[in-house]
């Protein structure tokens, strides 16, 4: 199973774009990539998932490399509700990392 | 999005009881559904992989006749917690994954388990 990294945690100005990258050096052809974030005492929400190209939905963005081993989730225009935990897992590993916490700052 | 509904949100019990939380997705059918715990400050620890009509398939060092799981049909798994102790007392959140093996997995609220 593939294996991702991701920063512990990073702060984000209210109001930009908050990019949170992930790396999975070792993905394999066929699997996706998806990005969940839980917020505390939750369950994990889904955000956005990717195979290849480029998505984009009406929370986030993903941006994943041509050699498929990164990725980069783009939150527009971050909000206070933003703040979270932020996991990025590749399909056939149902395992989660640490994730990076995302702190949005007014 | 698909609904993944767990039941219940939060219990406390006696330790050596035994505590049963349901797994339910609401509006699609789950062949496959998931059980993660998570401690304070860490990430989710996959437990095991439910499989309906099947037994559980659970993962390195987790008990499987402590941590019972039933997937008895398509939108329902539970997990029994058998002779619980204080420390079981957890965050237990389960998932269901809608459709092929790359599909999304959708996640319950979670149920917090407190074993006095």
């Amino acid at each position: 199973d593939a294996k991702t990294t991701q920063p512990t945690s990073m702060d984000c100005a209210e109001g930009r774009a908050a990019n949170l990258p992930c790396n999975h050096s070792t993905i394999s052809g066929n699997e996706y990539v998806y990005w969940y974030r839980q917020i505390h005492s939750q369950g994990p929400q889904y955000i956005i998932h990717g195979l290849k190209n480029n998505e984009t939905n009406e929370m986030a963005s993903l941006i994943i490399t041509e050699d498929r081993k990164s990725s980069t989730l783009i939150l527009p225009h971050a909000t206070l509700r933003d703040t979270a935990v932020y996991y990025c897992i590749v399909s056939y590993q149902l395992t989660f990392g640490k994730g990076t916490k995302l702190s949005v700052i007014p | 999005g698909a609904v993944v509904s767990q039941h219940p949100s939060w219990v406390i019990c006696k330790s050596g009881t035994s505590v049963k939380i349901e797994c339910r997705s609401l509006d699609f059918q789950a062949t496959t559904m998931f059980w993660y715990r998570q401690f304070p400050k860490q990430s989710l620890m996959l437990m095991a992989t439910s499989n309906e009509g099947s037994k559980a398939t659970y993962e390195q060092g987790v008990e499987k006749d402590k941590f019972l799981i039933n997937h008895a049909s398509l939108t329902l798994s539970t997990l029994t917690v058998t002779s619980a102790h204080p420390e079981d007392s957890s965050f237990y959140i389960c998932s269901a994954r809608q459709g092929a093996v790359t599909g999304e997995l959708f996640f319950g609220e979670g149920s917090r388990l407190t074993v006095l």
